[in-house]
């Protein structure tokens, strides 16, 4: 079945330092790559996306590209803020549907 | 425009009981989806819910069960609790079945002691 892992946190970075959250998947098929990011006592905001092979999903200065050939979609950021502290999911959905297979997770903390 | 509201927002219940959680959608949205996140983890798909009808489901129990409603509100019901069932549940929704862009409500806390 379809699944995704992500590099385990936490991950703890300064202020304006550069950042990278490794994801990759197994999955038949074409899936869409997704990446949201959970907030303390918060639900799961939609960060960016991409829809096919080489497409590059970006917003807020985060941005990933779906490469196919190493079946990843590594989140990158080139300076970090306090404020982007939260939990980050990679997630797939397949095109039997808009059902989202999730990561573990991978908390950041960005110190000031 | 309210996104997706879920209701409570935080449950206790005892071991064997039965409970219900409840989700409005995004204005405009017709499919509901329902996740199980348990503590550290990723969400878990747990079914969704298109025109009133379950058309997908993951790998849960039928302990778990869902309903859409015509204004396509929906319920998840969970009956014989158990332990392990404490988790944050997570509605989503979205326009269409294959429409990609799933809005996710901030979810019941629900424990089972």
């Amino acid at each position: 079945g379809d699944s995704v892992t992500q590099m385990e946190g936490p991950v703890t970075l300064s202020e304006e330092a550069f950042l990278t959250i490794n994801c990759t998947y197994t999955a038949t098929g074409y899936p869409s790559l997704f990446w949201y990011v959970q907030y303390p006592g918060e639900g799961l905001q939609l960060l960016l996306k991409a829809t096919k092979a080489d497409d590059k999903g970006s917003n807020k200065g985060f941005e990933a590209t779906y490469r196919k050939e190493t079946t990843s979609f590594h989140l990158e950021k080139g300076s970090v803020q306090v404020s982007d502290s939260a939990v980050y999911f990679c997630a797939l959905s397949n095109n039997a549907g808009n059902m989202l297979t999730f990561g573990g997770g991978t908390r950041l903390m960005v110190k000031p | 425009d309210a996104g997706v509201t879920q209701s409570p927002t935080h449950l206790i219940k005892t071991r064997g009981q039965q409970v219900t959680l409840r989700c409005s959608p995004k204005s405009g949205h017709d499919t509901v989806s329902w996740y199980q996140q348990a503590l550290g983890q990723g969400p878990q798909f747990i079914f969704q819910y298109y025109e009133e009808e379950e058309r997908q489901r993951g790998n849960f129990p039928d302990r778990f069960s869902g309903h859409q409603f015509p204004n396509y509100s929906s319920e998840l019901n969970v009956n014989a609790l158990l332990l392990g069932d404490s988790a944050l549940y997570l509605c989503a929704s979205s326009l269409g079945q294959l429409n990609t862009e799933a809005f996710f409500g901030q979810g019941t806390r629900l424990t089972v002691v």
